[in-house]
């Protein structure tokens, strides 16, 4: 099973909003609805964003939102703020008993 | 939360028993899963096992090598590698998985050193 396709960099300025993709095929992304989210901060563990595709875990702020259409998923971070600089990687079941994540992207925060 | 232990400098074909902890909540209700990273690349998934103790699942590249077993009298998880490779270089996480192949708690990860 391959990995899931995410973009090495996205980039924006603060108070603007940044689309991370994560792309799969129609026998994961487009077929279950265990998508997920993560955050990573250099020397840290990372951090569940979103889940079940759209779903925010409490804590996580409203800028955080996540959606599919197709075989592509996307993590919207609206808002941008200093802090939300970091790796973010997206992950999906595929059946077959198997998790697949995505490369990882490294966001920037201008 | 979870803490992993048992990380290691290790020879190629050598083995390690990697050992996470958990606390502060009901371990048998969890499934637990590890993922790891290896220097410079992204996540990789390991292994699952449900709360009882079954199902366990492996990624292709564990198979038939790694065994995940969980004794939720100790709330710990055990990750026995053998036939170890240098491409299992990495750092092993211990996540908590409340459903749906998310993860909601890490620990801060052990490293697993293989060389050849």
């Amino acid at each position: 099973q391959s990995a899931l396709t995410q973009p090495p960099s996205a980039s924006g300025s603060p108070g603007q909003s940044v689309t991370i993709s994560c792309t799969g095929t129609s026998s994961d992304l487009n077929h279950y609805n265990y998508v997920s989210w993560y955050q990573r901060h250099p020397g840290k563990a990372p951090k569940l964003m979103i889940y079940e595709v759209n779903k925010r875990p409490s804590g996580v702020p409203d800028r955080f939102s996540g959606s599919r259409s197709g075989n592509t998923a996307s993590l919207t971070v609206s808002g941008l703020q200093a802090e939300d600089e970091a790796d973010y990687y997206c992950s999906s079941y595929t059946g077959n008993n198997i998790l697949i994540f995505g490369g990882g992207t490294k966001l920037t925060v201008l | 939360q979870v803490v992993e232990s048992g990380g290691g400098l290790v020879q190629s074909g050598g083995s390690l028993r990697l050992s996470c902890a958990a606390s502060g909540f009901n371990f048998r209700s969890y499934s637990m899963q590890w993922v790891r990273q290896s220097p410079g690349k992204g996540l990789e998934w390991v292994s699952f096992i449900s709360g009882s103790g079954s199902p366990v699942l492996y990624a292709d590249s564990v198979r038939g090598r790694f065994s995940l077993s969980r004794d939720n009298a100790k709330k710990s998880l055990y990750l026995q590698m053998n036939n170890l490779r240098v491409d299992d270089t990495a750092v092993y996480y211990c996540a908590r998985d409340p459903g749906g192949w998310a993860f909601d708690y890490w620990g801060q990860g052990t490293l697993v050193t293989v060389s050849s």
